[in-house]
């Protein structure tokens, strides 16, 4: 299977800061890369799909890019509806897998 | 509108199989592969597998196969998983998921509520 990796699992951040969160593929995963928000009690919901598609109806202050097996989901000034767990998914194999999440908290 | 609408909450005890529904609508259901994600308590999003609903073709991680059935009854616009010899680590939320494609780049669109599956004795 392939392994992917996110950095950091939490971090503490205040309205309107800036967010970074990194996911490292095992191999290489070409842009098969999603990033998904979960709030407790809600389903998933798609942010990002290829690695820097925004999902319609997705604001646009997320963005994600890539860099070979690196992959970055930024959120550019974050909203206090953003205080979740964001994922991200390969669908480079037909057996997909997620990160581990990464918690983003209310500093 | 497209909907996934899941079956209600489950208790089983451990050995025991559950079976869980997820009815689709707003859309052709043959149409888009459906796959299944779990969260256990204070862990993360699991990925189980994925069915094609058209063909009945099935991928599974590999963690759950042979435990993980993933079925479909197209006249209904329905997907089911079912997971045998429960444990209590299967106690989590599952969730189905609607598959779609761009290019060649899967991702799930759409997703149902959850369903709580707890395992107890």
């Amino acid at each position: 299977d392939i392994q992917m990796t996110q950095s950091p699992s939490s971090l503490s951040a205040s309205v309107g800061d800036r967010v970074t969160i990194t996911c490292r593929a095992s191999q290489s995963i070409s842009s098969y890369l999603n990033w998904y928000q979960h709030k407790p009690g809600k389903a998933p919901k798609l942010l990002i799909y290829a690695a820097s598609s925004l999902q319609s109806g997705v604001p646009s202050r997320f963005s994600g890019s890539a860099s070979g097996t690196d992959f970055t989901l930024t959120i550019s000034s974050l909203e206090p509806e953003d205080f979740a767990t964001y994922y991200c998914q390969q669908s480079y194999s037909t057996l997909l897998t997620f990160g581990g999440g990464t918690r983003v908290e209310i500093k | 509108q497209v909907q996934l609408v899941q079956s209600g909450a489950e208790v089983k005890k451990p050995g025991a199989s559950v079976k869980v529904s997820c009815k689709a609508s707003g859309y052709t259901f043959t149409s888009y592969e459906i796959n299944w994600v779990r969260q256990a308590a204070g862990q993360g999003l699991e990925w189980m597998g994925w069915m094609n609903p058209n063909s009945g073709n099935t991928g599974y991680a590999q963690k759950f196969q042979g435990r993980v059935t993933m079925t479909r009854n197209t006249s209904i616009s329905t997907a089911y998983m079912e997971l045998s010899s429960l444990r209590s680590e299967d106690t989590a939320v599952y969730y189905c998921a609607r598959i779609a494609v761009a290019g060649t780049v899967y991702y799930s669109d759409y997703w149902g509520q959850g369903t709580l599956v707890t395992v107890s004795s």
